[in-house]
């Protein structure tokens, strides 16, 4: 069965540390893993994804994420934090059998303070 | 980049009535549409799969009867909520798959609709 889990509700970083958001997954198949990111009352924007090819996945607003399939994790990283980052993150993988379904993770809440 | 549109974004309305919500896809074609339910600090549920021209396919616990989805045009889908009750309460947000022949697989999002139910 697939599956994801973010075991941190909440991550507090100081703005300019290096902040990271922990993943895991358990999928069939090879993984295509996702991470996206919610603005209150707002939709889900898409920040990266990994498909195949290099381990370290570069994305959107200087955002990074490792896949590192021993450990099955795919953590959300970022060298210098910004208090605009301070959102909901959200991991997911793609079902390995149905395409059109995707698995969601319950969720981090990035808290960054000045 | 792909744009998918949601409205209304937010909705009241009485026990009892209906709420439409629409969604679509504004630069691209999307034979297969998603609705998603968000609870309060919670991930989101796949509600349903919208497929053009054909019948919606629900996840196992949602009524059918309850959330009419109906996707009409390559578009747009439309979310109705049927004899509405407090415990219906939501955020309802859809998203769009880009790329369907290409595989890319990103799923694009609207930006939700609150639905509160007096």
């Amino acid at each position: 069965a697939q599956s994801v889990a973010q075991p941190e509700d909440q991550v507090n970083v100081a703005e300019g540390n290096p902040l990271t958001v922990k993943c895991t997954y358990s999928v069939s198949g090879n993984p295509y893993l996702f991470w996206y990111v919610q603005y209150p009352n707002r939709g889900l924007q898409f920040l990266l994804k990994y498909i195949t090819g290099d381990n370290l996945v570069k994305g959107s607003y200087g955002f990074e994420a490792e896949f590192n399939k021993s450990q099955t994790s795919f953590h959300l990283k970022k060298p210098s934090a910004l208090v605009s980052d301070s959102a909901l993150y959200f991991c997911a993988v793609r079902d390995g059998y149905n395409f059109n379904k995707f698995y969601f993770g319950s969720g981090t809440k990035l808290n960054v303070k000045p | 980049g792909a744009v998918v549109s949601q409205h209304p974004s937010r909705v009241i309305c009485k026990s009892g009535t209906s709420v439409k919500i629409e969604c679509r896809s504004l630069d691209f074609q999307a034979t297969t549409m998603f609705w998603y339910r968000q609870f309060p600090k919670q991930s989101l549920m796949l509600m349903a799969t919208s497929n053009e021209g054909s019948k919606a396919t629900y996840e196992q616990g949602v009524e059918k009867d309850k959330f009419l989805i109906n996707h009409a045009s390559l578009t747009l889908s439309t979310l109705t909520v049927t004899s509405a009750h407090p415990e219906d309460s939501s955020f309802y947000i859809c998203s769009a798959r880009e790329g369907v022949n290409s595989g890319v697989n990103v799923l694009t999002f609207g930006a939700g609709s609150r639905l509160t139910v007096l």
